[in-house]
């Protein structure tokens, strides 16, 4: 089955304890995103990858890392989290940059 | 910088009837993607239709069609013969050519069907 998959689904840590989202497709997607959403804000991308070693910012990317060392894997590294960065998260895939997304169930994390 | 604009947070429908939700955009770049998605109460996001600045025609998917007027930059999603299934949250979203890894979504529009 086609899918994006991610892990945790959900999360409670305390603020200042590293912690990594992953994220796999398995679809041979080129293209990889992460976003969070916000009650009232919508989704706003963290930072995406074109291809294997090609990331870059998106809107929010203050506090967040990624890394794309395989094209299927996308993980989301938060280094210390805190507060702020408590949200519902979504890593999202397509065959090409200029196609819809197909997005993983999510991760609520609470920072506390 | 590309800007996407829902005007209605909360819009309601009769079962069976037809549905426009709004959406505009704003971008100086002639080459960019237009898209719809779809997140029930359940929270996932599902893909539901992409219109290319350059497609001459409407894009239409099933019950959804796009209803893109490009002078006035807008891209309302229509859907027709409305189900209970439709209830959600509806979000327009874009992509620049030039910048063609970034995304941006608007603030989205909650759907409610009436039986």
């Amino acid at each position: 089955e086609a899918q994006v998959t991610q892990n945790p689904r959900y999360l409670i840590t305390v603020t200042g304890k590293k912690l990594t989202v992953t994220c796999s497709q398995n679809m041979n997607h080129e293209y990889m995103s992460w976003y969070r959403q916000d009650p009232g804000l919508g989704l706003r991308q963290i930072y995406y990858s074109m291809n294997v070693e090609v990331t870059d910012k998106g809107d929010v990317p203050e506090g967040y890392k990624v890394s794309r060392k395989e094209k299927r894997n996308f993980p989301l590294i938060l280094e210390s989290p805190s507060p702020n960065q408590t949200s519902l998260y979504f890593c999202a895939s397509s065959l090409w940059v200029s196609g819809g997304q197909f997005f993983g169930p999510g991760t609520r994390l609470t920072v506390l | 910088a590309q800007k996407i604009t829902q005007t209605q947070p909360g819009m309601f429908v009769q079962e069976k009837e037809a549905v426009t939700l709004d959406c505009t955009y704003d971008t100086s770049d002639p080459s960019y993607g237009l898209f719809w998605y779809k997140q029930p109460s359940s929270g996932e996001m599902i893909f539901l239709i992409y219109q290319g600045s350059y497609d001459q025609q409407n894009a239409t998917e099933g019950r959804y069609s796009l209803n893109f007027q490009k002078a006035r930059k807008s891209a309302n999603l229509v859907i027709s013969a409305s189900q209970l299934g439709d209830s959600a949250m509806y979000f327009c979203a874009m992509r620049e050519n030039t910048n063609a890894g970034k995304s941006t979504f608007g603030d989205g529009t909650t759907l409610t069907v009436k039986p």
